[in-house]
């Protein structure tokens, strides 16, 4: 079993939905949370950071971290078709090794 | 200021040869992390430089090696390349480490024949 688990999708919503993405995770070390964007053949591209249990918000964007359930959210507004990619939870314990999950793909149709 | 760099972005080579990638952190940052990313197994932590010294390894052999210049600059080398070291090779960046987060490079995307 991979330490985290992310749906791959693909998810499709049409324009000015509320997106859900969500991961769970199994080591209880992981202190550090992170939701990446990715386009096609492009590095990912951070979009949010949080390292304590509750929410965080900005703009469109709210990520949400459960520790006691080990799972943890990122919810998009309004979604724009400019939205459509891959995200990709990540996470670190106290050392730099990033571990990822498996990335969602999301398409948000005009 | 100016994000990651790598080069270059892209590379074709055949089995048996070696490669070497180059990646150039953003300004002040201390720490270069690489990843390889297929789309069987993902994004996979390679190495983690820090102040010229290797500070993490993941599980990767030994084939895959690394290295931090005074100026933060760092390489990775693969030799003897095999087909299934096809991947994007992402090249990340952060101040120290803790509590900070990384910064990725466009990648460069390697092709063995």
């Amino acid at each position: 079993q991979k330490e985290v688990e992310q749906d791959p999708g693909p998810l499709s919503v049409p324009e000015g939905a509320i997106v859900s993405l969500n991961c769970t995770y199994s080591n209880s070390a992981f202190q550090y949370f992170m939701w990446y964007r990715q386009y096609s053949r492009k590095g990912p591209e951070l979009l949010m950071y949080t390292y304590s249990s509750g929410n965080k918000e900005d703009g469109r964007f709210t990520a949400q971290v459960d520790k006691s359930s080990k799972y943890i959210s990122l919810f998009i507004r309004d979604s724009q078709p400019s939205d459509s990619a891959t995200y990709l939870c990540a996470m670190k314990g106290a050392g730099n090794m990033l571990t990822f999950g498996g990335g969602t793909r999301l398409m948000v149709k005009p | 200021k100016a994000g990651v760099t790598q080069t270059p972005r892209y590379l074709i080579k055949t089995r048996g040869q070696q490669v070497t990638l180059s990646c150039s952190p953003i300004s002040g940052h201390r720490s270069v992390s690489w990843y390889q990313q297929t789309p069987g197994q993902g994004l996979q932590f390679l190495f983690e430089y820090f102040s010229e010294t290797q500070r993490n390894k993941g599980n990767f052999p030994g084939r895959f090696s690394g290295r931090q210049f005074s100026n933060s600059r760092s390489e990775m080398n693969v030799s003897t390349l095999e087909l299934g070291d096809s991947a994007l090779y992402l090249c990340a960046s952060q101040t120290s480490g803790g509590s900070d987060t990384q910064y990725f490079g466009p990648g460069t995307r390697l092709t063995v024949l």
